[in-house]
């Protein structure tokens, strides 16, 4: 079977920067995903790793470590509107590719 | 910059009844997703389909689901006999193939509440 474990909550100040981890099992892997959900929205997609080491996209980085099975987001400058949910996600070879999420990260960002 | 849409955006049904749930997905992308999110959870895979049929579901999408893609623009997930438990925001995506970088791109979702 697939899991992905996360921490259920981050709270950090604005401006700073903050790291969510993941930690995944699955039978067959194709990568790490890392999505948005503002309360009340749908998800948006924000990265993805096959590979290890660090993507990095403006504010926001991914890394992958296949050996550790494990992954992070990094968010820096932390802003306001960066309040969200962050879902890590992996597409589970196993059987085709269907795409597995985690149970999410709430991050709170105070002023 | 093109969207995923969904209709209607909030949906209420007695239970034992069938509800429909519309999803246009971007125009010119070829694999489409359902998945719901019960209140506060995480996002749950349903189903995927590509080339007019299923490619692969979850073990959530028992007989009671459907989907089917009716002409070249629509994406239907049908529920034939809804259940207490099916209350759920269902969210369509699409995606341009089925590759490991093809992000998915999400609706804005229909809220369905059983009663």
């Amino acid at each position: 079977g697939q899991s992905l474990e996360q921490p259920s909550e981050v709270t950090a100040v604005e401006g700073a920067i903050v790291q969510i981890n993941c930690t995944y099992q699955t039978s067959g892997f194709y990568g790490l995903s890392w999505y948005q959900q503002h309360d009340g929205g749908a998800p948006t997609f924000l990265s993805y790793n096959a590979l290890d080491g660090l993507e990095e996209t403006g504010r926001f980085s991914s890394f992958l470590s296949r050996s550790d099975s494990y992954g992070y987001l990094l968010l820096q400058e932390l802003q306001m509107k960066d309040s969200a949910s962050y879902f890590c996600a992996v597409r589970d070879g196993t059987g085709g590719f269907k795409t597995i999420f985690g149970a999410g990260t709430r991050l709170f960002v105070k002023a | 910059e093109p969207e995923v849409t969904q209709t209607p955006s909030h949906q209420v049904t007695q239970m034992g009844q069938e509800v429909i749930l519309r999803c246009v997905p971007i125009s010119n992308h070829l694999y489409f997703y359902w998945y719901r999110q019960i209140l506060g959870q995480k996002v749950e895979f349903l189903v995927s389909f590509y080339n007019n049929e299923i490619s692969e579901k979850s073990e959530i999408f028992d007989d009671q689901f459907s989907v089917e893609r009716p002409d070249g623009s629509n994406f239907t997930l049908k529920i034939r006999s809804t259940k207490l438990e099916d209350s759920a925001m269902y969210f369509c995506a699409s995606s341009l193939g089925r590759g490991s970088y093809n992000e998915q791109f999400f609706g804005p979702g229909t809220r369905l509440t059983v009663l």
